[in-house]
């Protein structure tokens, strides 16, 4: 079974300040990570995706992550963050073909300060 | 423009009265799927369609119907709500390899029941 642990509830941060969001998974099968964001009273859209190939991963808005298969984890990066990315964000993870589920990690509250 | 659209946004009932979530996608998607957040779990998936006619149980199925007669249309049904079904619901879809692919979210239904 595939799972996927976010460890951080919340994370506040000041405006022009790096930030790393933690995700670490586990599954038994080759896999798929994702990263989605929430802003206030939306829904969810892709950041970034891991298929394969390079293990660093580019998205939008700045937002980077790194698949690390030793540690099993796929953390996010933004090197400056801004007010507007205050948000919630879920790390995902899928690959069963059986199912076509994606597993969704319990998220991220990023609140970006002044 | 492409998106996945869900009515209402916002509903307050009372328990056991009968109720509709519609969801509508307009990108020709085979995979849709009805997740509900709640505080501190996340998102769990309710029931899912790989296609037409084809629905199955996702994590937190007991209480929720779904159908799909047309490719477009997943509504979620309520036949008789409960307090502990009182949080945020929503659908989304994406093309048929959906372990691959980004899934598209709809803006979201809150729902209270009490």
């Amino acid at each position: 079974a595939q799972s996927v642990t976010q460890l951080d509830s919340q994370v506040p941060v000041f405006e022009e300040a790096p930030v790393e969001l933690r995700c670490n998974y586990s599954s038994s099968v080759s896999v798929y990570l994702f990263w989605y964001v929430q802003y206030p009273n939306q829904g969810l859209q892709l950041l970034l995706k891991y298929l394969s190939g390079s293990t660093l991963v580019k998205g939008i808005n700045g937002f980077e992550a790194e698949f690390n298969k030793s540690q099993t984890s796929f953390h996010l990066r933004k090197p400056s963050v801004h007010i507007s990315d205050t948000a919630e964000y879920f790390c995902a993870v899928s690959g069963d073909v059986n199912t076509d589920k994606l597993i969704f990690g319990t998220g991220t509250r990023l609140q970006v300060f002044p | 423009e492409a998106q996945v659209t869900q009515n209402p946004r916002y509903l307050i009932t009372v328990t056991g009265k009968k109720l509709t979530v519609t969801c509508s996608q307009n990108m020709n998607h085979e995979y849709m799927s009805w997740y509900r957040q709640d505080p501190g779990l996340g998102l769990r998936q309710i029931y899912y369609s790989m296609n037409v006619e084809v629905t199955d149980k996702g994590d937190v199925p007991e209480g929720y119907k779904v159908s799909r007669k047309e490719k477009r249309n997943f509504p979620l049904i309520l036949e008789s709500p409960s307090p502990n079904q009182t949080s945020l619901y929503f659908c989304a879809s994406s093309p048929p390899l959906a372990v691959r692919d980004e899934q598209f979210f709809g803006p979201g239904t809150r729902l209270t029941v009490l």
